[in-house]
């Protein structure tokens, strides 16, 4: 069973910061997904990657497969992106199902 | 936004009777999820379904069984609820699109209560 790790748990931000939330995982996986959930909402899709690199906007997403670790970086961050952001990763062979982190909650103050 | 929808939204229960929670797609997406999210624990897989009447477990399947008669539709149903399986329940839904992995994409949720 692959043990997914994010840090930091709780994370409190100055709009217009950068942002880096960290995820590793134990085992060699096919790709790893970023998801965001704000209060009281519903999950959004941000990222699947398997290598490499992406970006959407403000938001960044890298992982190193070697190290096991992914990163999502928020440059100027602004308070509409509070939330929980959650790493999952998809273990290969696994008919696609993803074994979540416990998330990060991110409050950014105006 | 992807056609997911999840019903009910809420439910008030007592413990001992059945439930049964819907997830419904229009995507005609292949694989469908059920999650649940509890405090300190995350979301954790309860069943999936990779194909019509084609299910297996997840990691919390005591309890809980599904069904998929048709590819919109996934059931999943509590025979007999207990205040443990309190929680938010999620839908999801993924496919292979035009020869890569999908995202899933998740339905709304269902806030269950059992008293």
């Amino acid at each position: 069973k692959n043990e997914v790790e994010q840090s930091p748990q709780n994370l409190t931000a100055q709009e217009g910061e950068f942002i880096t939330i960290n995820c590793s995982y134990s085992v060699g996986i096919s790709a790893l997904h970023w998801l965001q959930q704000h209060p009281g909402g519903g999950i959004v899709s941000l990222f699947m990657l398997s290598s490499g690199k992406k970006k959407h906007g403000r938001l960044i997403a890298t992982i190193n497969i070697q190290e096991k670790h992914s990163s999502l970086h928020i440059t100027a961050s602004h308070p509409r992106d509070s939330a929980v952001y959650i790493c999952a990763v998809e273990s290969g062979g696994s008919n696609y199902k993803l074994t979540f982190g416990k998330g990060t909650l991110l409050t950014v103050n105006p | 936004d992807a056609g997911i929808t999840q019903s009910p939204r809420h439910k008030v229960t007592e413990t001992g009777t059945p439930v049964t929670l819907r997830c419904h797609q229009t995507e005609n997406h292949r694989y469908m999820y059920w999650y649940r999210q509890d405090p300190g624990h995350g979301l954790r897989l309860i069943h999936y379904s990779y194909g019509v009447k084609d299910t297996d477990k997840g990691e919390v399947s005591d309890g809980y069984s599904v069904s998929r008669s048709k590819t919109e539709d996934f059931l999943l149903t509590l025979e007999s609820a207990t205040s443990s399986q309190t929680s938010v329940y999620f839908c999801a839904i993924s496919d292979l699109g035009g020869g890569a992995r999908d995202e899933q994409f998740f339905g709304p949720g269902t806030r269950l209560t059992v008293l």
